[in-house]
C-alpha cells in the first residue's frame, strides 16, 4: 500500500486478554518503530527494528510486551495479560533506514482500550 | 515548549494569522524534526534539520535551531483551518532514528 497500515484500527478487550497488533510497513522501508501514545504521556518509544539485525527492544515497558517482524515486513505487537494502564495508541512507523535523516512515515494507530 | 517533562502547549489563533510554537531539548543532536498529527490520526513529518543548520524553510513553515539554546522553533506564517492539529518536536538520541518525542503544542486555527 501507499502508506503504514495499522489494524485493527480499535480494540476493546477485557483486563488480562492478550492482544495482537499488527503493522505493515511501507514496502521497502527496512527499519520499523512502534511506539505508544498515552494522554499526558506524549509517545514513547517501544522497540524497532531494522533490516536482519536484533531489535532494540529497551523501550518496552515489561516482559508482557513483545513485537517479531516476519520477513522483514508485518510486525505484529503482542500484549499478555493485559492491565488498564495499557489502554492507548499504540503508533507504528516506517523509515527507509535507520539513518537519522530519515523521516519516519506513521500509521493511525491502534486505540487499545483494556476494560 | 515541548521536550520530555515540560506540559503541552495550546495556541488558538485567527486564520491567516502566524503561529510560533516551540521546543527545547537536553543532549546534543544529529538533527530535529517536527511533526504534525491531526485529530485521530497518525504523525505526518513535517520537516527536518540538521544540527549545523540554523535556519529551513518548507511552504509556510519555517523552522530555526539553535544548538547552544537546545531549542528549536517552528513557525506557521498565514495560518489555515486546516493546520488545526498537534506539533511535536522529535530528537534522534542515539544516532538510529529512535526519536524521543516532545509532548506536543495544540494548534487551534478559528476560521
Amino acid at each position: 500500500g501507499a502508506g503504514v497500515s495499522q489494524s485493527p484500527s480499535n480494540k476493546v478487550t477485557e483486563k488480562g486478554k492478550d492482544v495482537e497488533l499488527r503493522c505493515d510497513p511501507i514496502s521497502g522501508h527496512t527499519a520499523l518503530y512502534w511506539y505508544r501514545q498515552s494522554l499526558g504521556q506524549g509517545l514513547e518509544f517501544l522497540i524497532y527494528f531494522q533490516g536482519n539485525s536484533a531489535p532494540d527492544k529497551s523501550g518496552l515497558p515489561s516482559d508482557r510486551f513483545s513485537a517479531e517482524r516476519t520477513g522483514g515486513s508485518v510486525s505484529t505487537l503482542t500484549i499478555q495479560r493485559t492491565q488498564q494502564e495499557d489502554s492507548a495508541v499504540y503508533l507504528c512507523a516506517s523509515s527507509l533506514g535507520r539513518s537519522s535523516n530519515q523521516p519516519q512515515h506513521f500509521g493511525d494507530g491502534t486505540r487499545l482500550s483494556i476494560l | 515548549s515541548q521536550q520530555g517533562e515540560e506540559d503541552p502547549q495550546a495556541l488558538s489563533i485567527q486564520e491567516g494569522e502566524n503561529a510560533t510554537m516551540n521546543c527545547s531539548y537536553k543532549t546534543s543532536i544529529n538533527n530535529l524534526q517536527w511533526y504534525r498529527q491531526n485529530s485521530g490520526r497518525g504523525l505526518v513529518h513535517l520537516i527536518l534539520i540538521r544540527s549545523n543548520e540554523r535556519e529551513k524553510h518548507s511552504g509556510r513553515l519555517r523552522v530555526t535551531l539553535d544548538t547552544s539554546k537546545k531549542s528549536s522553533s517552528l513557525l506557521i506564517t498565514a495560518s489555515r483551518a486546516a493546520d488545526t492539529a498537534s506539533y511535536f518536536c522529535a530528537t534522534d538520541l542515539y544516532g538510529n532514528n529512535r526519536l524521543a518525542f516532545g509532548k506536543g503544542n495544540q494548534v487551534v486555527v478559528i476560521p
